[in-house]
């Protein structure tokens, strides 16, 4: 079955504490993997869009990584303000199937 | 700059009302999609559309129904609502091709009591 995972499912850091969120898929086909953070009671805004293995995107603190099953999205010393729920999603075909999220929290 | 609007921010109903939800795009993208978010669910996409009056089914279209009658509008109807459908919905717009990016709108918050 075609399916796409987020781990950790939330993940504490202290401020500068660098580390990754893990988007997995088994998806056939694949067209594009997106990243997304998303604010609590807000739409999902749009980060990055990775379309072959071994491409990599950069905005700011955060840097998107792809291989042929997992995408990473690395967060470099970050801030409070990164705080936030991270989705990714991957288009294939037609389709476009979100994975779960995970939950960061920055803490000061 | 991108801009997704959605009709409402909040909005409470009653079991049994028929439900219209607004989105409106101003990039004039084809494709235009309607999802629920849920905690523990994630997002699910209920219909999308590729262009106008055109409409696709998507993971979760049971009691919902679309229209799109023009680009930048598309519209989703609860057409008797229920408890069970009371959610955050999102609609997003997009383009599939070399940007394949989607665009969200702030999200609806619907209770149906």
């Amino acid at each position: 079955e075609d399916q796409v995972t987020q781990s950790p499912e939330a993940l504490r850091l202290q401020e500068g504490e660098s580390s990754s969120l893990n988007c997995s898929y088994t998806v056939s086909g694949l067209r594009g993997l997106f990243w997304y953070r998303q604010d609590p009671g807000k739409g999902p805004e749009f980060l990055f869009t990775l379309y072959s293995a071994g491409e990599e995107k950069e905005k700011e603190r955060l840097k998107a990584t792809l291989t042929k099953k997992e995408s990473f999205l690395h967060i470099t010393a970050p801030k409070p303000e990164d705080s936030a729920t991270y989705l990714c999603a991957v288009g294939y075909g037609q389709n476009f199937v979100f994975g779960p999220g995970t939950r960061l929290s920055v803490l000061p | 700059d991108v801009k997704v609007t959605q009709s409402s921010r909040y909005l409470v109903k009653r079991t049994g009302e028929k439900v219209f939800l607004e989105c409106v795009q101003d990039m004039d993208h084809e494709n235009m999609f309607w999802y629920r978010q849920d905690p523990g669910l994630g997002l699910r996409l209920i219909y999308f559309s590729y262009d106008v009056k055109m409409k696709e089914k998507g993971d979760i279209p049971e009691g919902y129904s679309v229209s799109r009658e023009k680009k930048e509008r598309f519209s989703l109807i609860l057409e008797s609502a229920s408890t069970n459908q009371t959610s955050m919905y999102l609609c997003a717009s997009g383009t599939w091709g070399s940007t394949d990016t989607q665009y969200f709108g702030p999200g609806t918050r619907l209770t149906v009591l």
